[in-house]
């Protein structure tokens, strides 16, 4: 079945490390996404791709990088400058019938 | 811009019918999402409407009137396993989702 894979489901990151979030697709999709979300709050946009080698940055990049050099893979690292990384992270694309489709997500917890 | 809003939280009976409005505010779009979101998993998609008028799945209903502004999610004989969170989202040919805050629905025995 096509889907989204992100790993890991649970990460601690220490003070000052970089940490990257995993996140894979075999629905063919051109557009994927990262999104953060906060406890009760909605989805902010951290990063997007149309495209493979092309990327943009949402509304709240800063302390973010990716890296989009396949089709299937779009890896968000969290640098040490996010000053406020504990979060639930999202992966998603676009394409299809359903708008988006959304990966399991990744909860990032620093310690 | 398109501002979007949604009640912060709501609580129903079980058994019972429920509906989560979705107010906006832009210059024009062409569908609306909703999407419904389990506490710790990832939003799943609900429902869709481009055109003004009632679309109906199941216990899941969602309406659109793009004159007025707004849509609403229309939950009938609810489920404990309804309570969840629930996002709308504007949608524009080439451009990114716009997600409402999400409204969280606590459904009582």
């Amino acid at each position: 079945d096509g889907g989204i894979t992100q790993s890991p489901k649970y990460l601690f990151r220490k003070e000052g490390q970089n940490v990257t979030l995993s996140c894979e697709q075999n629905l063919n999709h051109d557009a994927m996404y990262w999104y953060r979300q906060d406890p009760g709050q909605g989805l902010r946009l951290i990063y997007y791709s149309q495209i493979v080698n092309d990327f943009q940055k949402g509304d709240i990049a800063e302390g973010y990088s990716v890296s989009r050099e396949k089709k299937e893979s779009f890896p968000l690292t969290v640098t040490s400058a996010q000053k406020n990384p504990t979060a639930f992270y999202l992966c998603a694309t676009r394409g299809g019938t359903y708008g988006y489709t959304f990966g399991s997500g990744t909860r990032l917890t620093v310690v | 811009g398109q501002n979007i809003d949604q009640p912060t939280e709501m609580t129903a009976t079980e058994g019972a019918i429920v509906q989560i409005n979705c107010t906006y505010q832009t210059s024009g779009f062409n569908g609306l999402f909703w999407y419904q979101q389990h506490a710790g998993e990832a939003p799943t998609f609900l429902s869709y409407n481009v055109l003004d008028g009632l679309e109906e799945k199941g216990r899941f209903s969602s309406f659109l009137s793009r004159s007025k502004g707004y849509s609403y999610l229309l939950l009938k004989e609810l489920q404990m396993k309804d309570s969840a969170s629930y996002l709308c989202a504007l949608y524009n040919y080439g451009q990114n989702f716009v997600f409402g805050p999400g409204t969280r629905l606590s459904v009582l025995p």
